[in-house]
């Protein structure tokens, strides 16, 4: 069966460093893979997707990154966090729903 | 603009009764799928129900039922015989296939009252 592993669940970082944040999906070839952001109560906010190896599209200018090392790998990075930064990020892949991970609340300070 | 369109940010509803939950959507792409996904206080996503653009019939799970309306690009959720566990927030969300992006609304949150 399929899951999908993102970790660490909670972090906490300074205002400045970096950040790298890693999504790994088993159980399936190819995956369109996602990277969402939910501020406090609201809604879930499109950062990064990508339907292969290399292959990543931006969906809003920021401080972040990402990239796909590998085909059931998604890493979100930044190399100097924010304070705006804060939030919880999920990863999700898909094949007709989007199936999520955990999340990691991050808490930048 | 925005894709996905929830007007409800909060509702109160009775236990046992049903609840409709707003989405609308916009896209010009014939072929799309529109979810309904739960999350709980706890964060995680749990998908309710999926619907087709090309689905003759509205999708149905259980207590959960999508009201398909194509023409008026709507798809709202419906819980039937609501429980205090149904309290959460709802995120109504869609997948263009044209480039696979999945879009979710601002969502809603949902109250059941004992």
């Amino acid at each position: 069966s399929q899951t999908i592993h993102q970790w660490p669940a909670t972090l906490v970082q300074p205002v400045g460093s970096p950040l790298s944040l890693e999504c790994t999906v088993e159980g399936t070839s190819n995956p369109n893979l996602y990277w969402y952001r939910q501020a406090a109560g609201r809604g879930l906010q499109l950062l990064f997707y990508s339907v292969g190896i290399g292959q990543i599209s931006s969906e809003v200018p920021q401080n972040l990154s990402a990239s796909r090392p590998q085909d059931r790998q998604f890493i979100l990075s930044s190399k100097k966090l924010l304070l705006s930064d804060s939030g919880f990020y999920l990863c999700a892949w898909n094949t007709v729903e989007a199936f999520f991970g955990q999340g990691t609340r991050l808490t930048v300070v | 603009a925005q894709k996905i369109t929830q007007t409800q940010p909060g509702m109160f509803v009775q236990e046992k009764e049903a609840v409709t939950l707003d989405c609308t959507y916009d896209t010009s792409d014939p072929s799309y799928g529109l979810f309904w996904y739960k999350q709980p206080s706890s964060g995680e996503m749990i998908f309710l129900i999926y619907q087709g653009s090309y689905d003759q019939q509205n999708a149905t799970e259980g207590r959960y039922s999508l009201n398909f309306q194509k023409a008026r690009k709507s798809a709202n959720l419906v819980i039937s015989a609501s429980q205090l566990g149904d309290s959460a927030m709802y995120f109504c969300a869609m997948r263009e296939l044209r480039d696979d992006k999945i879009i979710f609304g601002k969502g809603t949150r949902l109250h059941i009252l004992p």
